[in-house]
């Protein structure tokens, strides 16, 4: 069970907008840690695609955009593409547990 | 150009030891967070250990009191000693590295995402 909490999946048509959530408790996003995003491909390694909740590398479109609001935070994409069927996984830091948290990721298919 | 890479991943014994390795380049390792995070066959991103500049260490629950996180900052790697494996520590690992910035005071501080990680090495724990 992750300190996270994700839905295990979405989906959406080309060009269409999801939005993928993700829930914390009052030890790591409610008490003001940032929230972070990753894109993983299939087997591929992580790739950073928002920091600080809604900051993007240099390099990730426009497409991709986060907030962050109490305890929960969102990843939304415009635009699908076939190219972001990938697992998507939310991180942050608890307090509690003095380290990095991930959510349990979702898998975005495109239809 | 800002680079990790993972060794010393294997088949290994329940109850078995192995050290991982991950090499840094373009970066410094000890002006870094630097983490390990595993994710098992078909299974989500699972944070394991990470050791700060200062040289701090925190470990998961998971593997509290059997791995131990370290760096040589000779070699600019970053280590996660392994013992008494199980089968559930089965898992691709990646080390991952946790930018640092100044702040307007001009006092050093850390990020707490991880902005480049290497291809993983696949530990596989089976008798």
């Amino acid at each position: 069970q992750s300190v996270l909490t994700q839905p295990p999946s979405v989906s959406g048509a080309p060009g269409q907008r999801v939005t993928i959530s993700c829930t914390g408790s009052s030890s790591n996003i409610g008490a003001g840690y940032d929230v972070h995003w990753y894109q993983q491909l299939p087997g591929t390694a992580p790739k950073l695609l928002i920091y600080n909740n809604k900051n993007r590398p240099s390099g990730v479109p426009d497409r991709f955009s986060g907030s962050k609001s109490g305890t929960s935070a969102s990843l939304a994409i415009t635009g699908l593409q076939p190219e972001d069927e990938a697992d998507y996984y939310c991180q942050s830091y608890d307090s509690s547990l003095s380290g990095w948290v991930f959510g349990g990721g979702t898998k975005l298919t495109v239809l | 150009e800002v680079q990790l890479v993972e060794s010393g991943g294997g088949l290994i014994q329940p109850g078995g030891s192995l050290r991982l390795s991950c090499a840094a380049s373009g970066f410094t390792v000890s002006n870094n967070y630097m983490s390990w995070v595993r994710q098992a066959p078909g299974k989500g991103l699972d944070w394991v250990s990470v050791i700060y500049s200062g040289g701090s260490t925190y470990y998961g629950d998971s593997v509290k009191g059997r791995f131990t996180i370290s760096r040589d900052n000779s070699k600019n790697t970053l280590y996660l000693q392994m013992n008494s494996l199980r089968a559930e520590d089965t898992a691709v690992y990646y080390c991952a590295r946790s930018p640092y910035y100044y702040d307007s005071s001009g006092f050093k501080d850390y990020y707490y995402y991880m902005d480049v990680w290497g291809k993983g090495t696949t530990v596989t724990v089976s008798s």
